[in-house]
């Protein structure tokens, strides 16, 4: 069966640390893979996308790698910060699927501590 | 630049009462979503709207939910009658390439509760 995975437990991380996250997928073929970052009471804000043929996507501090002999893409945030924590979400976009079936993963809590 | 506009916050009804919500997306974004997303779960897409006619509602429960866009611009979506395993957050949102769902830009949501 098709299955998008990100770790269900908090990921609990020292200020000033890397932090990384994981998603996993199972029989999918993605175009790209995006990043959102989802605060208490908020909608997903945007943050990267990678595409299927790119190996890595950078933005300030956030790193993105996207491993399709693996079929995971992990999210790094470097210099990690108390600001970071929050709830971040992972959306595939099957290829050859049409435009509208994107797919969330039910996301990984990141606490940043001082 | 504005952003998604959504209400109300938050809405409390009785099960197999109907409650609306409505969205309004950033101006020129000719697509617009309704995502629900229950709590511990990732946002699920039921409907896509380009400008105003619907793209997608397979995950649409038809029997129950509703949607419009009639002018293009904002859009309602109408639970009728609701049930508990409706309580959940609308969120609505919308992109500036048409039919791409790349950076989608979403509302703060709805939050509804069926009691």
């Amino acid at each position: 069966s098709q299955k998008i995975e990100q770790n269900s437990e908090a990921l609990n991380i020292q200020e000033g640390k890397t932090a990384t996250l994981t998603c996993n997928y199972t029989n999918y073929s993605p175009a790209y893979l995006q990043w959102y970052r989802q605060d208490p009471g908020r909608g997903p804000v945007f943050l990267l996308l990678i595409r299927e043929n790119e190996k890595e996507k950078r933005k300030e501090r956030l790193k993105v790698t996207f491993d399709t002999t693996l079929k995971q893409s992990l999210f790094h945030i470097t210099a990690s910060q108390p600001a970071d924590s929050a709830t971040y979400l992972c959306a595939l976009s099957p290829r050859g699927s049409s435009a509208s079936k994107i797919i969330f993963g039910s996301g990984t809590r990141l606490s940043i501590r001082p | 630049e504005a952003g998604v506009a959504q209400s109300p916050r938050y809405k409390i009804i009785e099960k197999r009462q109907s409650v609306a919500f409505w969205c309004n997306p950033i101006s020129g974004h000719a697509t617009l979503y309704w995502y629900q997303q229950i709590l511990g779960q990732g946002p699920k897409l039921l409907i896509q709207f380009q400008n105003n006619g619907v793209v997608d509602d397979s995950q649409l429960p038809k029997d129950r939910f509703s949607a419009e866009r009639l002018k293009g611009v904002d859009s309602t979506l109408k639970i009728q009658p609701a049930k508990l395993e409706d309580s959940a957050v609308y969120l609505c949102a919308s992109s500036l390439v048409p039919g791409s769902q790349e950076k989608l830009f979403f509302g703060s949501g709805t939050q509804l509760s069926v009691l």
